[in-house]
């Protein structure tokens, strides 16, 4: 079982609705990741936090918007998206500054704009 | 550029039989190889992490090996069962102080496992 939970694991939006994925981990890392993955592709960078600021920013729209309100919680909130938005968006974390970090993904939220 | 690239593409085996997955990087300077196995529609688990110094790291059936001078990574499934069938992927950090940095991701291998 993964130690990265995901909320919700489907989520349903049109273009012009607000709402928010949620991603929590307990296991101390200081890392935390979101990523997307379409169909038979592999997971692609969206932005990282590390010690709780954003470090990287994959030059994301802005209608994604992440959040990391403490070590144990990350947030990526969504607004006015595109159907080219839907996919699988997986949480990950890992603990930064180890050259043998595993990053551990949650099961992801899969996303569907209509 | 950092690369993964990962063969066969694609893979259809028997069950009960073994199979070898190829992972080749040009990721610079190196950091640490993760092979993830995806079932389709969830999270990507991870197998194996080996680092510079590390040539064969085992997980059950799963027997991952590291040649960091040919860059080459080899993941050997052995007596395969039909929950062998998913995506694996090979995942390279180029850094070794990774401060959560970035990792290059291989497009994966479909293994297929039939009875």
């Amino acid at each position: 079982d993964t130690e990265v939970t995901q909320t919700p694991k489907h989520l349903v939006m049109g273009m012009t609705n607000k709402k928010s994925l949620k991603c929590e981990q307990h296991m101390g890392h200081r890392a935390m990741y979101w990523y997307k993955q379409k169909a038979k592709k592999p997971p692609e960078l969206m932005f990282v936090y590390s010690y709780e600021k954003l470090s990287i920013n994959e030059s994301v729209p802005s209608r994604f918007s992440p959040e990391c309100p403490n070590s144990s919680l990350l947030n990526l909130h969504l607004h006015a998206l595109q159907p080219e938005d839907s996919a699988l968006y997986l949480c990950a974390s890992s603990q930064p500054g180890t050259s043998g970090n595993t990053i551990y993904f949650g099961e992801g939220s899969w996303l569907t704009v209509v | 550029k950092n690369q993964v690239e990962q063969s066969p593409q694609s893979l259809i085996i028997l069950e009960g039989k073994n199979c070898t997955l190829q992972c080749n990087y040009t990721v610079s300077p190196f950091s640490n190889l993760r092979w993830y196995k995806q079932d389709t529609g969830r999270g990507p688990v991870s197998l194996t992490i080996m680092t510079f110094s590390e040539n064969t790291k085992s997980n059950g059936r799963y027997t991952a090996t590291l040649d960091a001078d040919t860059k080459q990574s080899s993941l050997h499934i052995t007596a395969s069962q039909l929950s062998d069938s998913a995506s694996y992927i090979c995942v390279v950090s180029g850094t070794y102080n990774t401060n959560a940095g970035k990792s290059t991701f291989g497009d994966g291998t479909t293994l297929t496992v039939k009875p």
